[in-house]
């Protein structure tokens, strides 16, 4: 069974700096690319970045490049986020997303999601 | 950027009822689509990728369509689980893209 659990949420005040992490189980993780997809309060579904399987290709929303950073390490099963310059438009939970096999931008299992909170 | 739109933002139906949420893309995509179902406080789950390839597990009444910049998923014979958020994405380019939900609501 796929599981993806995401840690690393909580409160965090403008202008600092989270890191997230997803550790994955039930499937070889080195195949597939890995995804972080967010949701604001309220809101729809936001992708954010992703990582190709062997991690050397990223991609990045707009609204994150240049703040976060995606990553992975293949060894412990795990992909990261981390997050610098926050501010309260990041606030929201933060999804882990695994893709599919040979269709890589669509994500067929997702975690529970963590949520961070920027305020003051 | 490739945008989504879906129509409509929300909808009411009965158990039973057959429903249908479109989404149109700013651009072509070919079939690099899917379709992800969300209830209240749940992660999405994936229904269908590949335009009209249902996820394993998904039940049958599920289906999807369309090709270029317009694609439906329609929903036939409601069942009460069905009654839940609906986001389409499109997955041809980064940066990848969702609709803005369809919330489906009992009627």
């Amino acid at each position: 069974e796929v599981q993806l659990l995401e840690s690393g949420g909580g409160l965090v005040q403008p202008g600092g700096s989270l890191r997230l992490s997803c550790i994955a189980s039930g499937f070889r993780f080195s195949d597939y690319d890995m995804s972080w997809v967010r949701q604001a309060p309220g809101k729809g579904l936001e992708w954010v970045s992703t990582i190709s399987a062997s991690g050397t290709s990223t991609y990045y929303a707009d609204s994150v490049k240049g703040r976060f950073t995606i990553s992975r390490d293949n060894s412990k099963n795990t992909v990261s986020l981390h997050m610098n310059s926050l501010g309260a438009e990041h606030t929201a939970v933060y999804y882990c997303a695994k893709s599919i096999s040979g269709y890589s931008t669509a994500f067929q299992h997702w975690g529970q999601g963590t949520l961070v909170t920027v305020s003051s | 950027d490739i945008q989504m739109t879906q129509s409509p933002s929300s909808v009411s139906a009965s158990v039973g009822d057959r429903v249908t949420i479109t989404c149109r893309a700013s651009q072509g995509i070919r079939s690099w689509l899917a379709w992800y179902q969300q209830k209240p406080g749940k992660a999405p789950e994936l229904l269908i990728y590949g335009v009209s390839t249902l996820q394993s597990g998904v039940a049958s009444r599920f289906s999807g369509s369309g090709s270029g910049t317009d694609f439906s998923l329609t929903i036939s014979n409601l069942q009460p689980e069905d009654f839940a958020t609906y986001y389409c994405q499109q997955a041809n380019s980064f940066p990848l893209t969702f609709g803005q939900g369809t919330r489906l609501e009992m009627k």
